[in-house]
């Protein structure tokens, strides 16, 4: 069965800072990753996706993640963090084929220090 | 403006009540989902649909039931054998396997 391990419930930054949010899959089958952002009291809103296109994948707001396949991770990144990247971060996962079923992380909660 | 609307926001159950959550989308996706959410364990999957007519056991469907009679409508009802229904719930559809989800903006149900 798939699964995704985020590591680090609660992560804090400066701004200005590097973020990286940490998140290790394990899956039969090279699959698709996914991160989500969720802001307080709101659903989620994707910030990228892998789907086996290029390894290094550019989302919304100066995020990125990597795939790497030999370390079963897919750990996502911004440069230098800003007050509005205060959220809730998801890593989920999802096999291939026609498999519709989603499975999510725990979860990050990431707080940005002025 | 296309979407996920989910209502009501908030929703109190009684001892031994059955209460129903809607989740309606204008999106023309065939497949919705339905996640809780509870603090520190990130989503969960109830039930999912692919398709109307037909949906599929989540990794926590016990205590809750689901209907899938029109493409745009996927209620969740959660009945009074699930024990401890509060919780933050999440309906999402996608387009296809591998397409992002689109979330509503979720229903916190609490117990009176």
């Amino acid at each position: 069965a798939q699964s995704v391990t985020q590591l680090g419930s609660h992560v804090s930054v400066s701004e200005g800072a590097l973020v990286l949010l940490r998140c290790n899959y394990s899956s039969s089958v090279p699959p698709y990753l996914f991160w989500y952002v969720q802001y307080p009291n709101q659903g989620l809103q994707l910030l990228l996706k892998y789907t086996s296109a290029a390894t290094l994948v550019k989302g919304i707001n100066g995020f990125e993640a990597e795939f790497k396949k030999s370390e079963t991770s897919f750990h996502l990144t911004k440069p230098s963090a800003h007050m509005s990247d205060a959220a809730e971060y998801f890593c989920a996962v999802r096999g291939r084929g026609s498999n519709y079923k989603l499975t999510f992380g725990k979860g990050t909660l990431l707080t940005v220090n002025p | 403006d296309g979407g996920i609307t989910q209502s009501p926001k908030y929703l109190f159950r009684k001892e031994g009540q059955n209460v129903t959550l809607s989740c309606e989308q204008n999106l023309n996706h065939d497949a919705m989902y339905w996640y809780r959410q509870d603090p520190g364990q990130g989503l969960r999957l109830i039930y999912y649909s692919q398709i109307v007519n037909d949906f599929q056991k989540g990794d926590i469907a016990e205590g809750y039931s689901v209907s899938r009679e029109k493409k745009e409508s996927f209620p969740l009802t959660v009945t009074s054998a699930q024990k401890n229904p509060t919780a933050f719930y999440l309906c999402a559809s996608s387009i296809a396997a591998n397409e992002k989800l689109f979330f509503g903006s979720g229903t916190q149900l609490s117990v009176l």
